[in-house]
């Protein structure tokens, strides 16, 4: 099925270990973003690529980095975790109009 | 600054009625403004959307309206359902963007008694 593939699902990380949240778009889109989800609170751009080639930060980059490996994958790496990082991330992917969004990665950092 | 947010934390409704859930803007430069669905432990999801030309558009069982002079969009489900409890966001995406930025409110909670 067409959409967005998230990986992994679940992650627990210690504080100060890294890790990378995958992204697969097979739409063909040209864009695709990074948001992160925290209780009450509505979704927030990390960081986004208008197109393949490009990254730019969003609201909230401080503590992350991206890749856009190709028009069809968007990494978001955290160089060394905090608790502050422990969130629910989501990746989206658009065209022209709205977003379409992968299911999520719920991350706790301890 | 930047900001869209919702009157409302929470609405519970009666299966069958109809709900209507509000949502304020602060953006004049907005000119595209869309409503999502998140249900539990998924991605937020499309439900409709609407450009600063126009006042209304209409979906399926769904409706939302724009009035620009004061900033407020609002999305009315026609007939609730059970399946229509999730939250929703309204979001906006500012013309000074070029359309690749989406800001989004904080979410209002449905809940639909049956």
């Amino acid at each position: 099925n067409a959409g967005v593939t998230q990986t992994p699902k679940f992650q627990v990380l210690k504080t100060g270990q890294s890790m990378t949240l995958q992204c697969a778009q097979d739409m063909n889109h040209n864009s695709m973003y990074w948001y992160r989800q925290d209780p009450g609170m509505g979704l927030r751009l990390i960081y986004y690529s208008a197109s393949e080639g490009t990254t730019d930060k969003g609201e909230v980059p401080n503590g992350y980095n991206v890749s856009r490996l190709n028009k069809r994958e968007f990494s978001l790496r955290l160089e060394s975790a905090a608790p502050s990082q422990t969130s629910v991330y989501f990746c989206a992917s658009k065209e022209d109009s709205p977003l379409h969004f992968g299911n999520g990665t719920r991350l706790t950092v301890t | 600054g930047e900001s869209v947010g919702l009157h409302l934390p929470t609405l519970s409704v009666q299966e069958g009625d109809n709900s209507i859930i509000n949502c304020a803007y602060s953006n004049s430069a907005s000119d595209y403004f869309i409503w999502y669905k998140q249900e539990s432990g998924k991605g937020p999801q499309f439900i409709i959307d609407i450009r600063s030309n126009m006042d209304k558009r209409q979906g399926q069982r769904v409706t939302v309206l724009l009035n620009k002079t004061v900033k407020h969009l609002s999305l009315q489900i026609a007939a609730t359902q059970p399946g229509d409890s999730a939250v929703y966001f309204c979001a906006e995406s500012p013309l000074y963007t070029g359309g690749f930025k989406t800001i989004f409110g904080a979410g209002t909670r449905l809940f639909v008694k049956a």
